[in-house]
């Protein structure tokens, strides 16, 4: 399995502002996900954060509105800026490893955003 | 239609009990099937991946119809720490990795 840890892990905020919401691995993974889990609705795919190229946004999502890094295989970082009421919500990362079953996801504790 | 449709519930169910989670997927060329369980303000983890040929662990069983694009988990004498939302959870079709579409989730509470 993998420890993932993430930075703030909650935060309150004015509309208009940005927030970047750091990720950390034990180990080193190749696959990286962002997710966000608005309240009573399910996890949605943010994007994948490729190390050493841009990330790969799905519908609806663009890199304006939500910036990632990702300088190696242990770090990456969301950033959602210009922030306004609608963005408060959880935002997870996570990572994929290779297990005895096959592939599988472990996700981080999540960041719970406040945009007030 | 939703790529992924779960009853939300929630399910009461006393301890003992055993209850069953349907779920629908729309996209007939996902490979991949989960059942994830998050507990309340906790991230989702990984319960059980879901086989063709229907699989067991435990207490917990999991089937797949790729024919009606169900999946069913089922969980035998329930117990008071299998209180949790239980999340359906099916891969992108087509996709080189692991990008997953989730199920709102059906929420479990057993009861003493």
């Amino acid at each position: 399995s993998a420890v993932i840890s993430q930075k703030p892990s909650r935060d309150i905020c004015q509309r208009g502002t940005s927030l970047t919401i750091q990720c950390q691995v034990d180990s080193q993974v190749t696959m990286m996900f962002w997710y966000r889990q608005q309240p009573g609705q399910s996890l949605t795919l943010i994007a994948t954060a490729n190390q050493g190229s841009e990330a790969t946004y799905e519908s609806g999502f663009v890199i304006d509105k939500f910036p990632i890094s990702r300088p190696n295989l242990t770090f990456s970082t969301l950033t959602v800026s210009n922030m306004s009421p609608e963005d408060s919500s959880i935002y997870l990362c996570s990572v994929e490893l290779l297990q005895a079953g096959g592939n599988e996801q472990f996700f981080g504790p999540g960041t719970r955003l406040t945009v007030l | 239609r939703k790529e992924v449709e779960q009853d939300p519930g929630p399910f009461n169910v006393p301890e003992g009990a055993t209850v069953a989670f349907n779920c629908t997927y729309s996209n007939s060329a996902s490979q991949s099937f989960f059942w994830y369980r998050q507990d309340c303000r906790k991230e989702p983890k990984l319960l059980m991946s879901v086989y063709s040929s229907g699989n067991e662990d435990g207490r917990f069983t999991a089937q797949l119809n790729r024919a009606s694009q169900y999946i069913s988990l089922l969980i035998r004498d329930s117990k008071l720490s299998d209180s949790a939302t239980y999340l359906c959870v099916v891969n992108r079709a087509g996709a080189g990795s692991y990008q997953l579409t989730f199920g709102k989730g059906t929420k479990l509470s057993v009861i003493p």
